[in-house]
């Protein structure tokens, strides 16, 4: 019983490399969300995909891009990372969008140097 | 603008004291909120709705709409309360009639024994 499952848990980037952040779920979900978490910011939406083949930008966008692979995957991808990028990332899925219950990964800590 | 406000980064309170974590919002519209719990070394998770008006491990939350909050109350604290909580806030998005749900900086609570 998976859930949604995150990879990497850890991964330090040096300023400018690219990396991508995979999630998946098991749930059979429709819709899938990326959020970074941030002392004292709580955390804030950063792209979501209501369905598969369609994605929308949340609150932070700049500096990522996504991808909905098919309905179980959920990519997220830093092209040049800066270290404003320093956070905890956390992949979530729902069933309905938006509907309230959002299931959360273990969540990916990234350091950019 | 949408937008969640948890004003108390801390709450420290000894065990068997009430507590109250607080948290308003700003929307428009009709609000529907939330409580997550991310307790330590686990996944956040859903706490409740104030949908559904439920009591989950003795935490009730009320929405006050003339004062736009939704408090989270517990009558007797527990040191197993102890966690990071956040308030949520779900809103229709302007795109592909999808909803957002977007959290406040979250409230951590230490019970003390």
């Amino acid at each position: 019983n998976a859930g949604v499952t995150q990879t990497p848990k850890f991964q330090v980037l040096k300023t400018g490399q690219s990396m991508t952040l995979q999630c998946a779920q098991d749930m059979n979900h429709n819709s899938m969300y990326w959020y970074r978490q941030d002392p004292g910011m709580g955390l804030r939406l950063i792209y979501y995909s209501a369905s598969e083949g369609t994605t929308d930008k949340g609150e932070v966008p700049n500096g990522y891009n996504v991808s909905r692979l098919n309905k179980r995957e959920f990519s997220l991808r830093l092209e040049s990372a800066a270290p404003s990028q320093t956070s905890v990332y956390f992949c979530a899925s729902s069933h309905m969008g938006g509907a309230g219950e959002l299931f959360f990964g273990e969540g990916s800590r990234l350091t950019v140097l | 603008a949408q937008r969640v406000t948890q004003p108390e980064k801390l709450l420290s309170v000894f065990k068997g004291a009430p507590v109250e974590l607080k948290c308003n919002y700003s929307y428009s519209g009709s609000p529907e909120l939330f409580w997550y719990v991310q307790y330590s070394r686990q996944r956040l998770q859903l706490l409740l709705r104030h949908i559904s008006r439920e009591s989950i491990k003795g935490f009730t939350a009320d929405l006050n709409k003339g004062e736009t909050s939704f408090h989270l109350k517990k009558p007797f604290a527990q040191e197993e309360d102890s966690a990071m909580y956040y308030c949520a806030l779900v809103y229709p998005s302007v795109v592909g009639g999808y909803n957002k749900l977007i959290f406040g900086a979250g409230t951590r609570l230490a019970v003390h024994p």
